[in-house]
C-alpha cells in the first residue's frame, strides 16, 4: 500500500499524559498537513510542511502541540497535557507541489482516532 | 478567514436517482480552488471532483459534477444516478490560490443512499 498512513488508529489516554501520532507520507510527497476533525464538523487545519520545514501552523495549535517533520519524511503530532477537548480524529494529508500556487491533491491517512478520559 | 457552508447536514436520494448538494462560501479573493471530498465511514478521506475559480467551465467526473456559481458563491455537487456505494460524508472545501494552503472545510453533508 502507497497512501497514506497514521499510526495509531486508536488511542486511548488519561486526561494529563502525552501522547504522540505518527503519519508516513506518500513517498514522492514534499507537502504534509495535519488537520483535526470532531464529531459532526469538518477537518480543521493544524499546520503545514514543506519538506520539513513546518511554514503555517492554525491558531488552534496551542503550546501543548508540537508537531515535526524531521528530513522531510514521516511526521509527528504530540500533545501534551491532553484534555478532554482534544478528543478528535487527528488526520493527515500529503500532497505535492513546490509552491503555493497550481492544484495539488490533498491525498488523506485513515486518521488516528483521540479518546481523553 | 473564509468560511465554507454546508447547510444540508443529510441528504438521502434513491438508488439511479440524481441528488444535488450545496455548498457555498464566502472570500474577498479571486483566485482560490474549490474541492469536494468524500468520507465513508471508518474509511478514508478521498477527492471526488474540483474546480478552479478562473475556470467558468464546470468540472465533471463521470457521474460527478458541479454548479459553480463564482458571483454568488455558491458551489454545488450534483451525483447522477445515485449508487450504494455513495452513501458517505461530502465535505466541500476551499483553498486560497495565493495565500497559503490551508484548506478550509464545511461541516459535511451525509448522503444516505436508498435501495
Amino acid at each position: 500500500d502507497t497512501g497514506v498512513s497514521q499510526d495509531p488508529r486508536h488511542k486511548i489516554t488519561k486526561r494529563g499524559q502525552n501522547v504522540t501520532f505518527r503519519c508516513d507520507p506518500i513517498s514522492e510527497h514534499n507537502r504534509l498537513y495535519w488537520y483535526r476533525q470532531t464529531l459532526g464538523q469538518g477537518p480543521e487545519f493544524l499546520t503545514y510542511f514543506q519538506n520539513e520545514a513546518q511554514l503555517e501552523k492554525s491558531r488552534l495549535l496551542s503550546d501543548r502541540f508540537s508537531a515535526e517533520r524531521p528530513k522531510g519524511s514521516f511526521s509527528t503530532l504530540e500533545i501534551q497535557r491532553t484534555e478532554q477537548g482534544d478528543s478528535a480524529m487527528y488526520l493527515c494529508a500529503s500532497s505535492l507541489g513546490p509552491g503555493t500556487s497550481g492544484f495539488y491533491e490533498q491525498y488523506f491517512g485513515p486518521g488516528t482516532r483521540l479518546t481523553v478520559t | 478567514a473564509q468560511t465554507v457552508t454546508q447547510s444540508q447536514p443529510e441528504m438521502s436520494v434513491q438508488e439511479a436517482e440524481t441528488v444535488t448538494l450545496s455548498c457555498t462560501y464566502d472570500t474577498s479573493e479571486s483566485d482560490y480552488y474549490l474541492f469536494w471530498y468524500k468520507q465513508p465511514p471508518s474509511r478514508q478521506m478521498i477527492l471526488v471532483i474540483r474546480q478552479e475559480a478562473y475556470k467558468q467551465q464546470n468540472a465533471t467526473e463521470n457521474r460527478f459534477s458541479v454548479n459553480f456559481q463564482k458571483a454568488a458563491k455558491s458551489f454545488s455537487l450534483k451525483i447522477s444516478d445515485s449508487q450504494l456505494g455513495d452513501a458517505a460524508m461530502y465535505f466541500c472545501a476551499y483553498r486560497s490560490a495565493n495565500t497559503g494552503n490551508q484548506f478550509y472545510f464545511g461541516t459535511g453533508t451525509s448522503l444516505t443512499v436508498i435501495p
